[in-house]
């Protein structure tokens, strides 16, 4: 089942902060977020495991909650170069070994000076 | 460098016609996969394969034909029973460690005329 993300789009003045939600209706292992500019390829932010752990990567955090199959992508005193497509992938099947990902349709940011 | 190589960027295809698009990785990476993406649509998994000569379908396999003869190539055929295969093509990569980071390559764009 493919992950819901939301909002669907975003518009942002530089400096302000944002949060995207990705939730699914099954047990979450993993969550990988991603980021793509118009035609490029999607660029990997970071990963959720179970566990909880919150992960960052300057301005940029993330939270996972196993509980709600829940993870939530925070982007603070947010920058013109955010601008893009949010895509978070989940587990296609639990278990193990590796699995493909499904994706959300993506939530569009754009920063805006 | 490593990387994932996708030839061509673009291409035309006429109505009726098989195309083959090209995927080529360095990475020493065991599983690779194919997606397609369309507006508003996400990401959707064409085909993947975890080991040279097997490959699965995913969820919009119907159209598309695969090969995996060597480890490091994934060609992607788009046959003319895809209906509407106009569509931006990712292909990516990754190991087999269970919730490992999938890697994408920069895309082609194929347009039906």
């Amino acid at each position: 089942q493919q992950p819901v993300q939301s909002p669907q789009a975003v518009i942002l003045r530089e400096g302000e902060d944002a949060v995207i939600n990705c939730s699914s209706s099954k047990a979450l292992y993993s969550v990988h977020w991603y980021r793509q500019k118009h035609g490029e390829a999607p660029v990997f932010l970071m990963i959720l495991l179970k566990g909880g752990e919150q992960k960052g990567h300057e301005k940029i955090s993330a939270s996972f909650n196993e509980k709600k199959q829940q993870s939530s992508l925070y982007l603070t005193a947010s920058q013109l170069s955010y601008s893009g497509t949010y895509f978070c992938g989940t587990p296609r099947r639990m278990g193990s070994g590796n699995t493909p990902l499904v994706f959300g349709k993506g939530t569009r940011l754009s920063v805006i000076a | 460098d490593g990387g994932i190589t996708q030839s061509p960027k673009y291409l035309f295809r006429k109505e009726g016609q098989n195309v083959t698009l090209s995927c080529e990785q360095n990475l020493n990476h065991d599983a690779m996969y194919w997606y397609r993406q369309d507006p508003g649509q996400g990401l959707r998994l064409i085909y993947y394969s975890q080991i040279v000569n097997d490959f699965q379908k995913g969820d919009i396999a119907e159209g598309y034909s695969v090969s995996r003869e060597k480890k490091e190539s994934f060609p992607l055929t788009v046959t003319s029973a895809q209906k509407n295969p106009t569509a931006f093509y990712l292909c990516a990569s990754s190991t087999l460690v269970s919730g490992n980071t999938i890697y994408f390559g920069e895309g082609s764009w194929l347009t039906v005329v």
